[in-house]
């Protein structure tokens, strides 16, 4: 499979409890923000996104956290899964959803 | 519907030679993107184009590496002469512009190997 990042932060949670995933962004400017998960060997999958003018979205299991003040944005998974081990990546943009810019990813490891 | 295609998944070569790498957009999808990816450097967008026009390529690293799409359905990113750093995986991606935010798409990737 493939490896994204040799120094990626890890979080490892155990199997039912809540995972917070934590990405800081650079752009004061960006507005649209997205959340992928990567398994090994396969593309970025795209999660759930937010934009500028809301602080929180929620979608099944996961809510997307942001603080604009601080330029903080999280993605938190309810009852994690074995399924939800991956790499999660937050991306911004300020171009009506074209030129993104990624973060370095989080590895989440789902503990037994 | 199949997603965005990407052919070959995996491209083994030696350095020197001449590398093509192919996209299906997914079906009525007007913007497609380009990116590589990394253990160093993450993944990074190389070029994206809106209506198979070349938007923008700030991200190429290289003159050799260049990106075509000669229509709606398909593109190709080449990268003549390959050297052994150019050893990543290459990602598709695709999205349907509009005035109003919008998601990509990825492909599975290509696994390029220089050696």
């Amino acid at each position: 499979g493939e490896s994204v990042g040799l120094h990626l932060p890890t979080l490892s949670v155990q199997e039912g409890d809540n995972s917070i995933i934590n990405c800081a962004y650079s752009n004061s400017a960006s507005d649209y923000f997205i959340w992928y998960k990567q398994e090994s060997g396969k593309g970025p999958q795209f999660i759930i996104d937010i934009r500028s003018n809301m602080d929180k979205r929620q979608g099944q299991r996961v809510t997307v956290l942001l603080n604009k003040t601080v330029k903080h944005l999280s993605l938190q998974i309810a009852a994690t899964q074995p399924g939800d081990s991956a790499v999660y990546f937050c991306a911004e943009n300020t171009d009506y959803g074209q030129n993104f810019v990624f973060g370095p990813g989080t590895r989440l490891s789902v503990l037994p | 519907d199949a997603g965005v295609i990407q052919s070959p998944r995996h491209e083994v070569t030696e350095m020197g030679q001449e590398v093509t790498l192919r996209c299906k957009p997914i079906s009525g999808h007007n913007s497609l993107f380009w990116y590589r990816q990394t253990m160093m450097r993450g993944l990074e967008l190389l070029i994206y184009f809106n209506n198979n026009v070349p938007i923008d390529d700030s991200g190429m690293p290289e003159d050799r590496f260049s990106a075509k799409m000669p229509n709606a359905s398909f593109s190709t990113l080449k990268i003549q002469p390959s050297e052994p750093r150019d050893s990543a995986v290459y990602f598709c991606a695709s999205s349907r512009r509009a005035l109003t935010y919008n998601e990509q798409f990825f492909g599975p990737g290509t696994r390029l190997t220089v050696l």
